[in-house]
Protein backbone atom coordinates (compact mmCIF):
# COMPACT_ATOMS: atom_id res chain seq x y z
CA UNK A 1 0.00 0.00 0.00
CA UNK A 2 1.30 3.42 -1.04
CA UNK A 3 -0.06 4.74 2.16
CA UNK A 4 -1.92 8.51 2.22
CA UNK A 5 -1.04 10.43 -0.65
CA UNK A 6 -0.68 14.09 -0.51
CA UNK A 7 -0.96 16.30 -3.38
CA UNK A 8 0.82 19.05 -4.20
CA UNK A 9 3.84 18.76 -1.35
CA UNK A 10 5.31 22.15 -1.30
CA UNK A 11 2.54 25.13 -2.72
CA UNK A 12 3.62 28.59 -2.94
CA UNK A 13 1.17 31.22 -3.90
CA UNK A 14 0.32 34.64 -3.03
CA UNK A 15 -2.64 36.39 -1.13
CA UNK A 16 -6.05 36.08 -2.16
CA UNK A 17 -5.31 33.00 -4.79
CA UNK A 18 -7.35 29.72 -4.31
CA UNK A 19 -5.57 27.20 -2.76
CA UNK A 20 -6.63 23.17 -3.34
CA UNK A 21 -4.92 20.87 -1.11
CA UNK A 22 -5.84 16.77 -2.08
CA UNK A 23 -5.69 13.89 -0.06
CA UNK A 24 -5.86 10.32 -1.10
CA UNK A 25 -6.06 7.80 1.91
CA UNK A 26 -5.48 4.09 2.49
CA UNK A 27 -7.93 2.16 0.26
CA UNK A 28 -10.35 0.57 2.87
CA UNK A 29 -9.58 3.21 5.65
CA UNK A 30 -13.47 4.72 6.21
CA UNK A 31 -12.24 7.78 8.57
CA UNK A 32 -10.11 10.97 7.47
CA UNK A 33 -8.90 13.51 8.91
CA UNK A 34 -7.44 17.28 7.92
CA UNK A 35 -4.88 18.84 10.98
CA UNK A 36 -2.94 21.96 10.32
CA UNK A 37 0.23 22.09 11.83
CA UNK A 38 2.37 25.73 12.89
CA UNK A 39 5.04 26.55 15.17
CA UNK A 40 2.42 28.49 16.91
CA UNK A 41 -0.37 26.56 17.31
CA UNK A 42 1.12 22.85 16.80
CA UNK A 43 -0.88 20.34 15.46
CA UNK A 44 -4.68 21.31 14.96
CA UNK A 45 -7.69 19.58 14.03
CA UNK A 46 -9.44 21.00 11.17
CA UNK A 47 -12.54 18.84 10.38
CA UNK A 48 -12.55 14.76 9.83
CA UNK A 49 -14.82 12.45 8.40
CA UNK A 50 -16.19 9.40 8.50
CA UNK A 51 -17.63 7.47 5.65
CA UNK A 52 -17.34 10.33 3.79
CA UNK A 53 -19.85 12.68 5.82
CA UNK A 54 -18.30 15.25 7.57
CA UNK A 55 -18.61 14.54 11.33
CA UNK A 56 -16.81 17.86 12.68
CA UNK A 57 -15.80 21.18 11.42
CA UNK A 58 -15.13 23.06 14.09
CA UNK A 59 -11.72 23.50 13.37
CA UNK A 60 -12.09 24.84 10.28
CA UNK A 61 -10.75 28.76 10.85
CA UNK A 62 -13.20 30.56 9.00
CA UNK A 63 -15.93 29.92 6.32
CA UNK A 64 -12.43 30.65 3.89
CA UNK A 65 -11.67 27.23 4.55
CA UNK A 66 -13.69 24.44 3.10
CA UNK A 67 -13.23 20.47 2.65
CA UNK A 68 -14.90 17.43 0.79
CA UNK A 69 -14.99 14.09 0.29
CA UNK A 70 -16.72 13.15 -2.78
CA UNK A 71 -15.88 9.66 -2.35
CA UNK A 72 -13.86 7.03 -0.42
CA UNK A 73 -10.42 7.38 -2.05
CA UNK A 74 -10.34 11.00 -2.15
CA UNK A 75 -10.95 14.71 -0.18
CA UNK A 76 -9.65 18.28 -1.15
CA UNK A 77 -9.07 21.13 1.37
CA UNK A 78 -9.79 24.69 -0.34
CA UNK A 79 -8.90 27.96 0.74
CA UNK A 80 -10.15 30.59 -1.04
CA UNK A 81 -8.89 33.50 -0.23
CA UNK A 82 -5.84 32.62 0.82
CA UNK A 83 -3.81 35.04 3.32
CA UNK A 84 -0.37 34.62 4.59
CA UNK A 85 -1.72 33.55 8.31
CA UNK A 86 -2.39 30.44 6.86
CA UNK A 87 0.68 29.28 5.62
CA UNK A 88 1.33 25.75 7.31
CA UNK A 89 2.27 23.03 6.70
CA UNK A 90 -1.18 20.67 6.11
CA UNK A 91 -1.64 17.00 6.95
CA UNK A 92 -4.06 14.24 5.93
CA UNK A 93 -4.87 10.95 7.81
CA UNK A 94 -7.04 8.53 7.44
CA UNK A 95 -7.70 5.75 9.76
CA UNK A 96 -9.57 2.29 9.52
CA UNK A 97 -12.67 1.22 11.83
CA UNK A 98 -12.08 2.59 15.52
CA UNK A 99 -11.04 -0.18 18.09
CA UNK A 100 -14.52 -2.04 19.26
CA UNK A 101 -12.64 -2.05 23.20
CA UNK A 102 -10.84 1.31 23.37
CA UNK A 103 -12.91 3.29 20.31
CA UNK A 104 -9.11 3.88 19.56
CA UNK A 105 -8.71 5.79 15.74
CA UNK A 106 -4.84 4.97 15.02
CA UNK A 107 -4.05 7.11 12.41
CA UNK A 108 -1.84 7.16 9.55
CA UNK A 109 -0.41 10.48 8.04
CA UNK A 110 0.50 11.36 4.62
CA UNK A 111 3.40 13.45 4.28
CA UNK A 112 1.98 16.84 4.32
CA UNK A 113 1.64 19.85 2.18
CA UNK A 114 3.65 22.86 3.09
CA UNK A 115 1.65 25.62 1.71
CA UNK A 116 3.23 29.43 1.99
CA UNK A 117 1.29 32.71 1.58
CA UNK A 118 3.22 35.30 0.37
CA UNK B 1 -8.04 23.52 25.40
CA UNK B 2 -8.20 19.84 26.10
CA UNK B 3 -4.72 19.57 24.23
CA UNK B 4 -2.20 17.86 25.95
CA UNK B 5 1.16 18.90 27.18
CA UNK B 6 4.27 17.73 26.92
CA UNK B 7 7.30 17.97 29.15
CA UNK B 8 9.76 18.55 28.50
CA UNK B 9 9.92 20.59 25.27
CA UNK B 10 13.42 19.49 24.40
CA UNK B 11 15.47 16.89 25.18
CA UNK B 12 18.91 16.33 24.55
CA UNK B 13 20.62 13.21 25.52
CA UNK B 14 23.76 10.79 24.20
CA UNK B 15 22.76 7.63 22.66
CA UNK B 16 22.64 5.26 24.65
CA UNK B 17 20.88 6.90 27.18
CA UNK B 18 17.43 6.56 28.05
CA UNK B 19 14.99 9.41 27.02
CA UNK B 20 11.76 9.87 29.42
CA UNK B 21 8.83 12.32 27.83
CA UNK B 22 5.68 12.88 29.84
CA UNK B 23 2.37 13.95 28.63
CA UNK B 24 -0.41 15.83 30.73
CA UNK B 25 -4.18 15.91 29.60
CA UNK B 26 -7.17 17.72 31.33
CA UNK B 27 -10.25 16.12 30.75
CA UNK B 28 -11.46 12.19 31.02
CA UNK B 29 -10.31 9.77 28.02
CA UNK B 30 -10.62 6.71 26.33
CA UNK B 31 -7.44 6.05 25.26
CA UNK B 32 -3.73 8.01 25.09
CA UNK B 33 -1.39 7.91 21.67
CA UNK B 34 1.98 8.25 21.09
CA UNK B 35 3.15 9.09 18.22
CA UNK B 36 6.84 10.48 16.40
CA UNK B 37 7.36 13.47 13.69
CA UNK B 38 10.91 12.95 11.64
CA UNK B 39 11.94 16.54 10.37
CA UNK B 40 9.81 17.48 7.15
CA UNK B 41 7.97 14.35 7.32
CA UNK B 42 4.34 13.09 8.34
CA UNK B 43 3.69 11.60 11.95
CA UNK B 44 3.94 8.34 12.61
CA UNK B 45 1.75 6.11 15.43
CA UNK B 46 4.01 4.60 17.94
CA UNK B 47 2.04 2.72 20.79
CA UNK B 48 -1.54 3.24 22.24
CA UNK B 49 -2.79 2.44 25.74
CA UNK B 50 -6.08 2.52 26.65
CA UNK B 51 -7.71 3.96 29.92
CA UNK B 52 -7.93 0.63 32.20
CA UNK B 53 -4.44 -0.20 31.05
CA UNK B 54 -1.47 1.07 33.13
CA UNK B 55 2.01 0.31 31.32
CA UNK B 56 2.67 -0.58 27.68
CA UNK B 57 5.99 -2.19 25.73
CA UNK B 58 6.65 -1.89 22.38
CA UNK B 59 9.95 -3.52 21.63
CA UNK B 60 12.40 -0.45 23.37
CA UNK B 61 9.33 1.55 24.21
CA UNK B 62 7.54 1.95 27.40
CA UNK B 63 4.23 4.26 27.95
CA UNK B 64 2.43 4.57 31.13
CA UNK B 65 -0.44 5.75 32.26
CA UNK B 66 -1.69 7.48 35.48
CA UNK B 67 -5.66 8.25 35.00
CA UNK B 68 -6.18 9.51 37.95
CA UNK B 69 -3.30 12.03 37.45
CA UNK B 70 -4.01 12.35 34.00
CA UNK B 71 -0.85 11.99 32.27
CA UNK B 72 1.29 9.79 30.71
CA UNK B 73 5.17 9.17 30.06
CA UNK B 74 6.72 7.91 27.26
CA UNK B 75 10.43 5.94 27.82
CA UNK B 76 12.82 4.79 25.21
CA UNK B 77 15.77 2.65 26.34
CA UNK B 78 18.99 2.69 25.00
CA UNK B 79 18.31 5.74 22.51
CA UNK B 80 19.64 6.02 19.08
CA UNK B 81 20.69 8.59 16.34
CA UNK B 82 17.64 7.39 14.53
CA UNK B 83 15.32 8.18 17.49
CA UNK B 84 16.19 12.18 16.88
CA UNK B 85 12.31 13.49 16.27
CA UNK B 86 9.33 14.85 17.99
CA UNK B 87 7.25 12.69 20.38
CA UNK B 88 3.67 13.85 20.58
CA UNK B 89 0.79 12.63 22.65
CA UNK B 90 -2.53 12.36 20.96
CA UNK B 91 -5.85 11.35 23.33
CA UNK B 92 -9.24 10.78 22.20
CA UNK B 93 -11.63 12.18 25.27
CA UNK B 94 -14.51 10.50 26.35
CA UNK B 95 -17.70 11.80 24.27
CA UNK B 96 -15.38 13.36 21.51
CA UNK B 97 -15.99 10.79 18.89
CA UNK B 98 -13.19 10.24 16.83
CA UNK B 99 -11.37 13.33 17.35
CA UNK B 100 -7.83 12.87 18.33
CA UNK B 101 -6.03 16.11 19.74
CA UNK B 102 -2.22 16.35 19.95
CA UNK B 103 -0.18 17.53 22.24
CA UNK B 104 2.62 20.18 22.05
CA UNK B 105 5.33 17.64 21.42
CA UNK B 106 8.66 17.19 23.08
CA UNK B 107 11.76 17.46 20.43
CA UNK B 108 14.48 14.59 21.03
CA UNK B 109 17.86 14.94 19.98
CA UNK B 110 20.10 12.11 20.54
CA UNK B 111 23.89 12.63 19.93
CA UNK B 112 26.37 10.64 19.08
Amino acid sequence: DAGVIQSPRHEVTEMGQEVTLRCKPISGHNSLFWYRQTMMRGLELLIYFNNNVPIDDSGMPEDRFSAKMPNASFSTLKIQPSEPRDSAVYFCASSPHRDPISGANVLTFGAGSRLTVL
Amino acid sequence: SQQGEEDPQALSIQEGENATMNCSYKTSINNLQWYRQNSGRGLVHLILIRSNEREKHSGRLRVTLDTSKKSSSLLITASRAADTASYFCATAFTGGGNKLTFGTGTQLKVEL
